[in-house]
């Protein structure tokens, strides 16, 4: 079981805001774990969003917003799109070259 | 332009072994991490170990550690991920990443799919 959390599915309408997050099973995320978001659709390799909790990957729209939502980090999707369907991944550095994947969030856009 | 191009498919038998790569271009190979990503089918994404070319450091997940190998030939900008005897539970997508200057994956490889089954 991954010790890195996210909600296994969500739904949002066109056009809605939805924000996913992603937590420890044990203690709080910061701004340390240098949290990242990442991006899949099936078939494709992953995409990078977000990096270092907030900041944008070139060419990414900015309806993606990363932040730290009480004790967890929160990928915002403002505006969602058709083609915002996908699963999503945040991934935190733990330290010492070691990193952990969550299990992914299948979003829903209908 | 950063790129991570990853070997061939692979179909393999149980207990073979295989060796897949991930050769990088476009930037200094020996001053980033990669990492290598397993994806089993219809599953998420799980770091396996990284590697970094300057030196060789070497880390690897828990679940990883014993049952896979990653190096690196520094000399020809290419990283590896082997097996030693396969199972079919190896079966799996796996990507190469380099792991870039805010601890995160940057750039990524298009993934190597590697099959066993007798």
């Amino acid at each position: 079981q991954t010790a890195v959390t996210q909600e296994p599915s969500f739904s949002v309408s066109p056009g809605g805001t939805v924000t996913l997050t992603c937590g420890l099973r044990s203690g709080s995320v910061s701004t340390s774990y240098y949290p990242s978001w990442y991006q899949q659709t099936p078939g494709q390799a992953p995409r990078t969003l977000i990096y270092s909790t907030n900041t944008r990957s070139s060419g990414v729209p900015d309806r993606f917003s990363g932040s730290i939502l009480g004790n967890k980090v929160a990928l915002t999707i403002t505006g969602a799109q058709a083609d915002d369907e996908s699963d999503y991944y945040c991934v935190l550095y733990m330290g010492s070259g070691i990193s952990a994947f969550g299990g992914g969030t299948k979003l829903t856009v209908l | 332009e950063v790129q991570l191009v990853q070997s061939g498919a692979e179909v393999k038998k149980p207990g073979e072994s295989l060796k897949i790569s991930c050769k990088g271009s476009g930037y200094s190979f020996t001053s980033y991490w990669i990492g290598w990503v397993r994806q089993m089918p219809g599953k998420g994404l799980e770091w396996m170990g990284s590697i970094y070319p300057g030196d060789s450091d070497t880390r690897y997940s828990p679940s990883f550690q014993g049952q896979v190998t990653i190096s690196a030939d520094k000399s020809i900008s290419t990283a590896y991920l082997q097996w030693s005897s396969l199972k079919a539970s190896d079966t799996a997508m796996y990507y190469c990443a380099r792991r870039g200057a805010w601890d995160h994956f940057d750039y990524w490889g298009q993934g190597t799919l590697v099959t066993v089954s007798s």
